[in-house]
């Protein structure tokens, strides 16, 4: 069975910092993974996606993604962080590029200390 | 508008009645999923609509759900009797056609049910 597990409940970090949420996945086929963030209060906001290709991924403000499939690892790094990247964090993994239910993990809490 | 857009926000009510919320998805998209976020239990996928085909009714919990899909456009998810573990967030989201290239699910703000 699809499965994910985000081993970090919660994460603080200083503002500046580095940072890395770990994610593993287990899926019978090729994975389609993605990193969601969520604000409170708010939905679900897409940060980047693999699908194929290059394994290191690309995303929105300033986050990226190493996909090895070896490891069945999908970490989210960031060189620093920010204030405003106190979220939730959710790796998820999908099928037939994502138009298959997602799985999600539980979540990482990120607090960002001034 | 050029997001999901779901309703009402928040909504309260009282164990036994039934509720209806509302996804309106984004203009073009055939694929509709309405996904549950709870304390206990994370986010869990309820249902899925593609197109005019059959939907994917794995994830309901239990037949006091459903879900319909009108015009191939807005849904709306019921939930019949409500109890007390039915309180959570429902998030709506929607995606592409298949063979559109990726087609990452966007995810409306969802609607924060309490049942008292």
């Amino acid at each position: 069975a699809q499965s994910v597990t985000q081993p970090d409940i919660h994460i603080t970090v200083s503002e500046g910092a580095s940072l890395e949420l770990r994610c593993n996945y287990s899926y019978g086929a090729t994975p389609y993974l993605f990193w969601y963030v969520q604000s409170p209060g708010q939905g679900l906001q897409l940060l980047l996606k693999y699908f194929s290709g290059d394994t290191l991924v690309q995303g929105i403000k300033g986050f990226e993604a190493e996909f090895k499939r070896s490891q069945s690892s999908f970490n989210l790094r960031k060189p620093s962080v920010h204030w405003s990247d106190a979220a939730e964090y959710f790796c998820a993994v999908g099928g037939r590029g994502g138009s298959e239910k997602l799985v999600f993990g539980k979540g990482t809490k990120l607090t960002v200390n001034p | 508008g050029a997001g999901v857009s779901q309703s009402p926000s928040n909504k309260v009510t009282e164990k036994g009645k039934d509720v209806e919320l509302r996804c309106d998805p984004i203009s073009g998209h055939t694929a509709l999923y309405w996904y549950r976020q709870s304390l206990g239990q994370g986010l869990e996928f309820l249902i899925y609509f593609q197109g005019n085909s059959a939907p994917d009714k794995s994830g309901l919990p239990s037949d006091r759900f459903s879900a319909e899909r009108t015009g191939g456009s807005v849904s709306t998810l019921t939930i019949q009797r409500t109890q007390q573990e039915d309180s959570a967030v429902y998030l709506c989201a929607s995606s592409s056609p298949p063979g559109q290239g990726t087609q990452p699910q966007h995810f409306g703000d969802g609607t924060r049910l309490s049942i008292l």
